[in-house]
């Protein structure tokens, strides 16, 4: 059964700092990965998908990588802004099943201006 | 322009209630599904529908029937509400081409039950 986990669960940053924000998941079997954010309130905006057959993906200040060796992705944001500040979550789908998103209970991140 | 629509944003009632939310995308997309949020804001999936067809149905009572009329409407059922039926309600929409499978989300229906 795969689980998704966030670490860590909220973080606080001073605008323009760089930032790495951590998935993992105990299924290595991982078909593919998507990162969302969540506003409060609101519903969830689709961020990047990292195809089966890819390590990464990048939008604009966001870069994302899965590594499936070790059952981890890690979602990066260059110069952060307060608009960044939301929830992130990651969710994984597994081969043989890759309607099904499994989610982690994400990573609240709050930048300072 | 909205992409994927729910409706009710908010739904009040009473515990033994039956009620409906509805859920609408124009993406052209061929899977709608349905995920809930509870208090502790973890999602969960309930249900899946490709091309009207039932392919998820997670452990969730069956006082919860989905229904799709057709390919951009995914409609949610309930049953006599419980107070632990009290959640954020999600629908989301993808067009599975081989790996890619990225889901779009609603907004979000609240639900509380008194």
């Amino acid at each position: 059964k795969q689980e998704v986990t966030q670490i860590p669960a909220a973080l606080s940053v001073p605008e323009g700092e760089n930032l790495v924000l951590n998935c993992s998941f105990t299924d290595s079997a991982i078909y593919n990965l998507q990162w969302f954010r969540q506003d409060p309130g609101k519903g969830l905006t689709s961020l990047l998908l990292i195809q089966s057959s890819q390590r990464e993906q990048t939008s604009g200040r966001l870069n994302a990588s899965l590594d499936k060796s070790s059952g981890r992705s890690t979602l990066y944001i260059a110069a952060s802004q307060p608009g960044d500040s939301a929830t992130y979550l990651c969710a994984g789908a597994a081969q043989g099943g890759s309607e099904k998103l499994v989610f982690g209970k994400g990573t609240k991140l709050t930048v300072n201006p | 322009d909205t992409a994927v629509s729910q409706t009710p944003k908010y739904l009040v009632t009473q515990m033994g209630n039956d009620k409906s939310i509805k859920c609408e995308q124009n993406l052209g997309h061929d899977t709608m599904y349905w995920y809930k949020q509870d208090s502790k804001k973890f999602l969960k999936i309930m249900f899946s529908y490709n091309n009207k067809e039932l392919i998820i149905n997670e452990t969730v009572p069956n006082r919860f029937s989905p229904k799709s009329p057709d390919k951009a409407h995914l409609n949610l059922h309930i049953n006599s509400l419980e107070l632990g039926d009290s959640a954020v309600y999600f629908c989301a929409s993808s067009q599975l081409r081989g790996s890619y499978n990225e889901q779009f989300f609603g907004p979000g229906t609240r639900l509380t039950v008194l």
